[in-house]
């Protein structure tokens, strides 16, 4: 069935270290991918998307990263800080429909 | 948070009563859909709607109904509420999915406890 990173693991980083969070997806028909970040309490937020046209795009401090040949993707943040301890899902879209897939995500701890 | 106001923030309920869950949004998107989220899984799809009066199902939409008399206001029922209901609900709109991929934005969520 469809999926996208069903499993929440924790990752632990140093304040200051370049974090790495993986995500794949199982829908070789998806064409648009979206991070977002979910801090406790509060709703999903935007972090970055990226279309299947692209294999990499960069924002403040993160980049997202596409290979659709083992489709996956990755979200990389700069220099790391404190405030971006969090929870990190993907999701992924096929452009033109209402239907968008999520993962569970991955909990991101920044450690002092 | 995108003008997207979610109420109440938090419930709690006994089985077999009616609740109603509202979203109020300031960005005039025609799209918006209700989602709940629990351990385990990712965001699920209840409904979602494309304009004022047209909504659609979703994945888990089994016990749920929908409103929108407005572009800004998107009601989420229980007609009956019962324990497997309990969740967090969040709210969320877009631009149309057309317009070559359009990211979601969410309120922060109404968490509901049905007793």
């Amino acid at each position: 069935g469809e999926s996208v990173g069903l499993h929440l693991p924790t990752l632990s980083v140093q304040e200051g270290d370049n974090s790495i969070i993986n995500c794949a997806y199982s829908n070789s028909a998806s064409d648009y991918f979206i991070w977002y970040k979910q801090e406790s309490g509060k709703g999903p937020q935007f972090i970055i998307d990226i279309r299947s046209n692209m294999d990499k795009r960069q924002g403040q401090r993160v980049t997202v990263l596409l290979n659709k040949t083992v489709k996956h993707l990755s979200l990389q943040i700069a220099a790391t800080q404190p405030g971006d301890s969090a929870v990190y899902f993907c999701a992924e879209n096929r452009v033109g429909t209402y239907k968008y897939i999520f993962g569970t995500g991955t909990r991101l701890k920044v450690l002092a | 948070d995108a003008g997207i106001t979610q109420s109440p923030r938090h419930k709690v309920t006994e089985t077999g009563t009616p609740v109603t869950l509202r979203c109020h949004q300031t960005e005039n998107h025609r799209y918006m859909y209700w989602y709940r989220q629990d351990p385990g899984h990712g965001l699920r799809l209840i409904h979602y709607s494309y304009g004022v009066k047209d909504t659609d199902k979703g994945e888990v939409s089994d016990g749920y109904s929908v409103s929108r008399s407005k572009t800004e206001d998107f009601l989420l029922t229980l007609e009956s509420a019962t324990s497997s209901q309990t969740s967090v609900y969040f709210c969320a709109i877009s631009e149309p999915p057309f317009l070559g991929g359009s990211p979601l934005h969410f309120g922060n969520g109404t968490r509901l406890t049905v007793t």
